[in-house]
């Protein structure tokens, strides 16, 4: 079976400082990753994702993730963070052997002027 | 996010009527999903159609029914809800049959509130 994790369920930073939001995952097979951020009273908007090849994978609005295998993370992070990054970040795995996506219960993200 | 649309935005209904959500994706895509996303739980995967036919149907209660009538339109029916079925339906679609590489893109979803 296939689990994510997100072990936060807010994030606080201030803008201009770096941040992080963890994701950890549980396949038995080959993982594939992916975040998503939701803004208010709208849908999930795609932001990058993990299949294969460098562990650091660059997205949509400056964010990065973090593959590490041996970890089992895939955190996502951004060098300065900006207010209007506030949203709920969802992390999701796609076990190889899967076609379904598990997402994680959401991290809340607030920035701070 | 144009891409998916979804109607209505809002829904209030009581426990004996009977409504329907829609999506529509203009992405050209061959998959489509039912989302259910309740307040402090993660999404829940209600439905997945692939080329207009049911490939997945997680467990979900018979009072919800979709229909897939093209690869482009998406409809889930609603009958004799309960209070617990409140929450925020989200229609997705992906390029592909849902393999591993797919990505999925979000329509703005349905807010339901049953009373």
């Amino acid at each position: 079976a296939q689990s994510v994790a997100q072990p936060e369920d807010q994030v606080n930073v201030a803008e201009g400082n770096p941040l992080t939001v963890k994701c950890t995952y549980s396949v038995s097979g080959n993982p594939y990753l992916f975040w998503y951020v939701q803004y208010p009273n709208r849908g999930l908007q795609f932001l990058l994702k993990y299949i294969t090849g460098d562990n650091l994978v660059k997205g949509s609005y400056g964010f990065e993730a973090e593959f590490n295998k041996s970890q089992t993370s895939f955190h996502l992070k951004k060098p300065s963070a900006l207010v209007s990054d506030s949203a709920l970040y969802f992390c999701a795995v796609r076990d190889g052997g899967y076609s379904t996506l598990t997402f994680g219960k959401g991290t809340m993200l607030l920035v701070s002027p | 996010e144009t891409g998916v649309t979804q109607t209505p935005r809002h829904l209030v209904m009581g426990m004996t009527n009977k409504k329907s959500l829609k999506c529509e994706q203009h992405l050209g895509h061959n998959a489509m999903y039912w989302y259910k996303q309740s307040a402090k739980k993660p999404l829940e995967l209600m439905f997945v159609y692939s080329l207009e036919e049911r490939v997945e149907n997680n467990s979900v209660p018979s009072r919800f029914s979709p229909e897939c009538p093209n690869s482009s339109h998406l409809f889930l029916h609603l009958h004799t809800l309960q209070p617990e079925d409140s929450a925020l339906y989200l229609c997705a679609s992906s390029q592909g049959t849902g393999g591993i590489t797919d990505t999925q893109y979000f329509g703005p979803g349905t807010r339901l509130t049953v009373l």
